[in-house]
C-alpha cells in the first residue's frame, strides 16, 4: 500500500527538550516536504526537500531541522522546542516538486510545555 | 494578501443540496489547482485537480477555474453528512501554497 508514515502520531514534550518526528514514504517520491498546520492559518511549509541531501527552507523554517540522507526518508528536527511550536505537523511526498499530488502522512500532534 | 484565500466558513448546507466552495490566489503564474479534504483530526486527502480554465467532473464533485479572475470553485452536489469537513484550497506555482480552509456541514 502506498502511504507516508509519521511517527510519533502524540508527543508532550518540555522546552529545550530535542525531538525528532520520523516521516516515510514508500512510493520512490522525489519531492518531500514537512507542513505545520495551525487555526486560521493552515498549511504552512517547514522545510521541503526535492531529492536526498538536497532541502530547502520553507515560509517558517525558525527552530526546525531537516535532513534526507535516503529518499524515503525525511526526519523533522527540533533541536530547543518551544511552546510556540505547539501544532499539528504533516509529512507530505510527491512526485515532484510542481503540477503533482501531495500525498500526506497522518500527522504529528506536537505539545511543549 | 494571502496568497490563497477562502472564506473560513462555517458553510452549512442541508442533506441533498449543493455546497459550493470558493477560493482565490494571487499569483497569475499559478499552473495548477488541487482541491482537499480534511476531516477533523485527520490528514488532507486529494479530492480533484484542475490545470485548464472550465470545469471538470468527478462523480458529485465538479472544479471550476478562471484563471483571468484568479478563481477557483468546488461544487459538491446532492451533499451527504459524510461530506461535513475541511476543504482546502491548494495552488501550485513553484511550490504547493494552501488557504486555510472552508468548514463545512452537510445538516441531515
Amino acid at each position: 500500500e502506498a502511504q507516508v508514515t509519521q511517527n510519533p502520531r502524540y508527543l508532550i514534550t518540555v522546552t529545550g527538550k530535542k525531538l525528532t518526528v520520523t516521516c516515510s514514504q514508500n512510493m520512490n517520491h522525489e519531492y518531500m516536504s514537512w507542513y505545520r498546520q495551525d487555526p486560521g492559518l493552515g498549511l504552512r511549509q517547514i522545510y521541503y526537500s526535492m531529492n536526498v541531501e538536497v532541502t530547502d527552507k520553507g515560509d517558517v523554517p525558525e527552530g526546525y531541522k531537516v535532513s534526507r540522507k535516503e529518499k524515503r526518508n525525511f526526519p523533522l528536527i527540533l533541536e530547543s522546542p518551544s511552546p510556540n511550536q505547539t501544532s499539528l505537523y504533516f509529512c507530505a511526498s510527491s512526485l515532484s516538486r510542481g503540477n503533482t499530488e501531495a500525498f500526506f502522512g497522518q500527522g504529528t500532534r506536537l505539545t511543549v510545555v | 494578501q494571502k496568497e490563497v484565500e477562502q472564506n473560513s466558513g462555517p458553510l452549512s448546507v442541508p442533506e441533498g443540496a449543493i455546497a459550493s466552495l470558493n477560493c482565490t490566489y494571487s499569483d497569475r503564474g499559478s499552473q495548477s489547482f488541487f482541491w482537499y479534504r480534511q476531516y477533523s483530526g485527520k490528514s488532507p486527502e486529494l479530492i480533484m485537480f484542475i490545470y485548464s480554465n472550465g470545469d471538470k467532473e468527478d462523480g458529485r464533485f465538479t472544479a471550476q477555474l478562471n484563471k483571468a479572475s484568479q478563481y477557483v470553485s468546488l461544487l459538491i452536489r446532492d451533499s451527504q453528512p459524510s461530506d461535513s469537513a475541511t476543504y482546502l484550497c491548494a495552488v501550485n506555482f513553484r511550490d504547493m501554497r494552501f488557504g486555510a480552509g472552508t468548514r463545512l456541514t452537510v445538516k441531515p
